[in-house]
C-alpha cells in the first residue's frame, strides 16, 4: 500500500533564506509526483508536475526533484518571502490505480518578514 | 485555459438537512472528476470519482453520494446530513492520460453541520 510522508509537518524560516521541504512515498510504482499549494481555508494551486521519468522541474524559486528508487522528493524554495507562508502538499499517481492521487499530510511553512 | 468553479464556499447546514455542492470544469472535454474531503492537519481522502456521465466510482462507504449529469459537471449530495461530514470539500479534474494527469482544483467548500 502507498503511503506518503511529509517531513517536517511545520516549519518557520527567516525571509531570504533557501528551504526544502520533503516528501517520501514508499511504493515507486508511480506515474507522477505532484506538488501543491494551500493558502489556510482555499483549494489546492499546482505548483510543479514531475513525470516519473524525470529528475527534476523548475518554476521560476522553484525546483522540486524526485529521486523514484529511493521513494523521495523535495521541493526547494530559494530566496524565500512572507507570500510563501502556505502549507505544501505532495501527492503520487500510483500506476497501479492511475485515477487516484495519494497524499502526504502536508508542510506547514511560515516565512518571518 | 481551463478552470473549475466550485460554490458554495461556505455552508453551515443543520444535522439532518439535505445537501448539494456543485463543481464545474470549463475548457476541456470529458475530464476525470473527483471529490475529496480535507480533514484538518490530514491529508486529502478521495471520495468519489467520474471517469464520464453517469460514471461514479466511490472509495468510501458514507452518507453523500455523487452525481455527474453532464460531461464537465459533478455535484456532491447528501440526503441527511451527520455532524461527521462537517469538513473542507474540494473538486478537482484531470485529464485521462496516465502519462501527464496532473490534477487541478477548485477553491473549496468549507461545509460546518451544526
Amino acid at each position: 500500500k502507498q503511503e506518503v510522508t511529509q517531513i517536517p509537518a511545520a516549519l518557520s524560516v527567516p525571509e531570504g533564506e533557501n528551504l526544502v521541504l520533503n516528501c517520501s512515498f514508499t511504493d515507486s510504482a508511480i506515474y507522477n509526483l505532484q506538488w501543491f499549494r494551500q493558502d489556510p481555508g482555499k483549494g489546492l494551486t499546482s505548483l510543479l508536475l514531475i513525470q516519473s521519468s524525470q529528475r527534476e522541474q523548475t518554476s521560476g524559486r522553484l525546483n522540486a526533484s524526485l529521486d523514484k528508487s529511493s521513494g523521495r522528493s523535495t521541493l526547494y524554495i530559494a530566496a524565500s518571502q512572507p507570500g510563501d507562508s502556505a502549507t505544501y502538499l505532495c501527492a503520487v499517481r500510483p500506476t497501479r490505480s492511475n485515477y487516484q492521487l495519494i497524499w502526504g499530510a502536508g508542510t506547514k511553512l511560515i516565512i518571518k518578514p | 485555459s481551463q478552470t473549475i468553479h466550485q460554490w458554495p464556499a461556505t455552508l453551515v447546514q443543520p444535522v439532518g438537512s439535505p445537501l448539494s455542492l456543485e463543481c464545474t470544469v470549463e475548457g476541456t472535454s470529458n475530464p476525470n472528476l473527483y471529490w475529496y474531503r480535507q480533514a484538518a492537519g490530514r491529508g486529502l481522502q478521495l471520495l468519489f470519482y467520474s471517469v464520464g456521465i453517469g460514471q461514479i466510482s466511490s472509495e468510501v462507504p458514507q452518507n453523500l453520494s455523487a452525481s455527474r449529469p453532464q460531461d464537465r459537471q459533478f455535484i456532491l449530495s447528501s440526503k441527511k446530513l451527520l455532524l461527521s461530514d462537517s469538513g473542507f470539500y474540494l473538486c478537482a479534474w484531470s485529464v485521462l492520460d496516465r502519462a501527464s494527469a496532473e490534477a487541478f482544483f477548485g477553491q473549496g467548500t468549507r461545509l460546518t453541520v451544526v
